[in-house]
């Protein structure tokens, strides 16, 4: 298996521009979330979503969008690049909420200019 | 607003001796997790403690919780080389989205353990 997977690695965006990152998972998990780090910080959590067509906001939501039309995926969507989005996406699934641990894919680093 | 605090902030220390890292946290909780980074990669999940346990044991990991205090610790015994990384001390948290709440996790700053060969 390939746990969690997301797309792409590396991106670098222009302000205003706009992009979408893809997370994908293959343990059948209903839970999936959007993540971002900043230096010297935790996780914050931006969207996540309760099962597939669902989704809701986290604690940092503003200026991002997401979408989960089919289980396993979990997009993210920056539709107008601002420098303070520069960041390290991560995106995780889990079997339930509560006592369940996160599966981490690897991160995607942006960097807006 | 993040909800868990490790201490200390960074910790460095000769291989084979015993880190210690703790975490503190400001409400009440159903249960506490550590999570492992390595530089540059995802979080890998270490181990979870519920509210009614006080201690819990995994390989040469230790965690203690005291809800008492709102704090939680996590030993690593015997350390390595490999050990060198971020831990992250994760709690619950009640996010109240469309379609009813859901648990979701907040994470600490985290405590980067350097292991000197």
């Amino acid at each position: 298996n390939a746990g969690v997977t997301q797309t792409p690695k590396f991106r670098v965006l222009k302000t205003g521009q706009s992009m979408t990152l893809l997370c994908a998972q293959d343990m059948n998990h209903e839970y999936m979330y959007w993540y971002r780090q900043d230096p010297g910080m935790g996780l914050r959590l931006i969207h996540y979503s309760v099962g597939e067509g669902t989704t809701a906001k986290g604690e940092v939501p503003d200026g991002y969008n997401v979408s989960r039309l089919k289980k396993q995926n979990f997009l993210l969507g920056l539709e107008s690049a601002a420098p303070s989005q520069t960041s390290v996406y991560f995106c995780a699934s889990s079997y339930g909420a509560g006592p369940y641990e996160q599966y981490f894919g690897p991160g995607t680093r942006l960097t807006v200019t | 607003s993040q909800q868990g605090e490790e201490d200390p902030q960074a910790l460095s220390i000769q291989e084979g001796e015993n880190a210690t890292m703790n975490c503190s946290y400001k409400t009440s909780i159903n249960n506490l997790q550590w999570y492992r980074q390595n530089s540059g990669r995802g979080l890998v999940h270490l181990i979870l403690i519920r509210s009614n346990e006080r201690e819990k044991h995994s390989g040469r990991l230790r965690v203690t919780l005291d809800t008492s205090k709102k704090s939680s610790s996590l030993l690593i015994t015997a350390s390595r080389a490999a050990d060198t990384a971020s831990y992250f001390c994760a709690t619950d948290v009640l996010y109240m989205g469309s379609g009813g709440g859901a648990d979701g996790l907040t994470f600490g700053k985290g405590t980067h353990l350097i292991i000197q060969p």
